[in-house]
């Protein structure tokens, strides 16, 4: 069972453009955690949120936690090829620390 | 600090044959996961130690994969016998449960292909 669904799959953009990726689920997380996969590497992880509707800001990236705890979105600014990478949200699991991921959003940023 | 090791980073075998990786997580982090993640996917936990004990392997296929933590430090996870599904990353992680959200440490992962 999927329990996160993000969207879009693939995302391929031009250098300096802004873009949205999205993390959904049908049930309450407790928290969610934004990783970044770059090729060959294992995640790194962004950010934590855990507030409903909690914004946090990490340079040219903010992340936004829904209101309902059901949904979270990231908004990268003035793209950079730096920026490429497989974007995964993750969710912790009741009462445990084990994490749960998504499929991930793969971003291809083109000079 | 150095982060989390893995070897090989790379691997190819034949089905039926058998395969072993080894992780080494950061120093002092008492709780190590293994992870495998198939191409355009995110990755799945496999299992999960607390120092030497396991904590969780509800989703390592154990008719195939063992895997073991003996002295709560390194971990070995083995494969036997490998069948083509199998092909994946295999990543490590660690964690030392210092802050409240225990933030997992990734290694670069060691990429698995089943001929």
């Amino acid at each position: 069972t999927q329990l996160l669904e993000q969207s879009p799959q693939f995302l391929s953009i031009q250098e300096g453009e802004n873009l949205t990726v999205y993390c959904n689920s049908s049930s309450v997380f407790s928290s969610l955690q934004w990783y970044r996969q770059e090729p060959g590497e294992g995640p790194v992880l962004l950010v934590t949120v855990v507030t409903g509707g909690e914004v946090k800001k990490l340079k040219r990236l903010t992340f936004q936690f829904g209101d309902a705890r059901k949904d979270s979105s990231l908004h990268i600014t003035a793209a950079q090829p730096g920026d490429t990478g497989l974007y995964l949200c993750a969710r912790r699991g009741a009462g445990s620390y084990q994490l749960t991921f998504g499929k991930g959003t793969k971003l291809s940023v083109i000079p | 600090e150095a982060g989390v090791a893995q070897s090989p980073r790379y691997k190819i075998i034949e089905k039926r044959q058998s395969v072993a990786f080894w992780c080494n997580p950061i120093s002092g982090h008492a709780t190590l996961y293994w992870y495998q993640q198939i191409l355009g996917q995110g990755p799945k936990l496999l299992i999960q130690f607390q120092n030497n004990g396991v904590v969780d392997d509800s989703q390592l296929p154990k008719d195939r994969f063992s895997a073991e933590r003996l002295k709560g430090v390194d971990s070995t996870l083995k494969i036997q016998p490998a069948k083509l599904e199998d092909s994946a990353v295999y990543l490590c992680a660690s964690s030392g449960g210092g802050d409240s959200y225990n933030e997992q440490f990734f290694g670069p992962g060691t990429r698995l292909t089943v001929l």
